[in-house]
């Protein structure tokens, strides 16, 4: 199974920073990689697929990158409404497994 | 605009069947492009994706949990179901329904989630 490896756990952040959360694969995943958005009490939203794929609706200040075992998500111009939890998730092979999640409070 | 709903019992015995639903409404289960999913999350914890099925009835199945669980889809009622047997307290979560497209195993759609509470 691969493992999905998040860091930092949690981040402190000011409005109008930029903040990047890593993602690391156990083993190459190529660019099969999403990220998701879950605020306290409901599910989970896509922002980014094929690592670095904007999500429809997603405003641009988010933004993916890397591919093979290391990837990022960068939040530029951080507003309040970003304060969550976020998640990678691998596409590669099944089974699908997920990141620990980064909590991000502003 | 798509919708998906869980539905069923919030409390279910230890040794016991868990058992979900979840309803798909703005959209046919029968589209070609999508699977259907489910994934649990323990309250304050991480992501576990539990399996997905196809509308004709194939199944993906998270490997942890394949000796006790069944997906099926019910497409006269625009349904899909989750069934997980053997239940423990390491089952209580909140599990939601989701749909991801068959080329690309990532969720675009979910439902609000259903919380499963395993005790006596």
């Amino acid at each position: 199974d691969i493992q999905m490896t998040q860091s930092p756990s949690s981040v402190s952040a000011s409005v109008g920073d930029r903040v990047t959360i890593t993602c690391r694969a156990s083993q190459d995943i190529g660019d099969w990689l999403a990220w998701y958005q879950q605020k306290p009490g409901k599910a989970p939203v896509l922002l980014i697929f094929a690592a670095s794929s904007l999500q429809s609706g997603v405003p641009s200040r988010f933004s993916g990158s890397g591919s093979g075992t290391d990837f990022t998500l960068t939040i530029n111009s951080l507003q309040p409404e970003d304060s969550a939890t976020y998640f990678c998730q691998q596409a590669n092979t099944y089974p699908l497994s997920f990141g620990g999640g980064t909590k991000l409070e502003i | 605009q798509l919708q998906l709903q869980e539905s069923g019992p919030g409390l279910v015995k230890p040794s016991g069947t868990l058992s979900l639903t979840c309803t798909v409404s703005g959209g046919s289960i029968n589209n070609i492009t999508y699977y259907w999913a489910w994934i649990r999350q323990p309250p304050g914890k991480g992501l576990e994706w539990i399996g997905s099925v196809y509308y004709r009835g194939s199944t993906d199945y998270n490997p942890s949990l394949k000796s006790r669980l069944t997906l099926s889809v019910d497409t006269s009622k625009n349904q899909f179901s989750l069934r997980l047997t053997s239940v423990t307290a390491a089952d209580t979560a909140i599990y939601y329904c989701a749909r991801h497209p068959a080329r690309w195993e990532v969720f675009d759609s979910w439902g609000l989630g259903a919380l499963v509470t395993v005790s006596s």
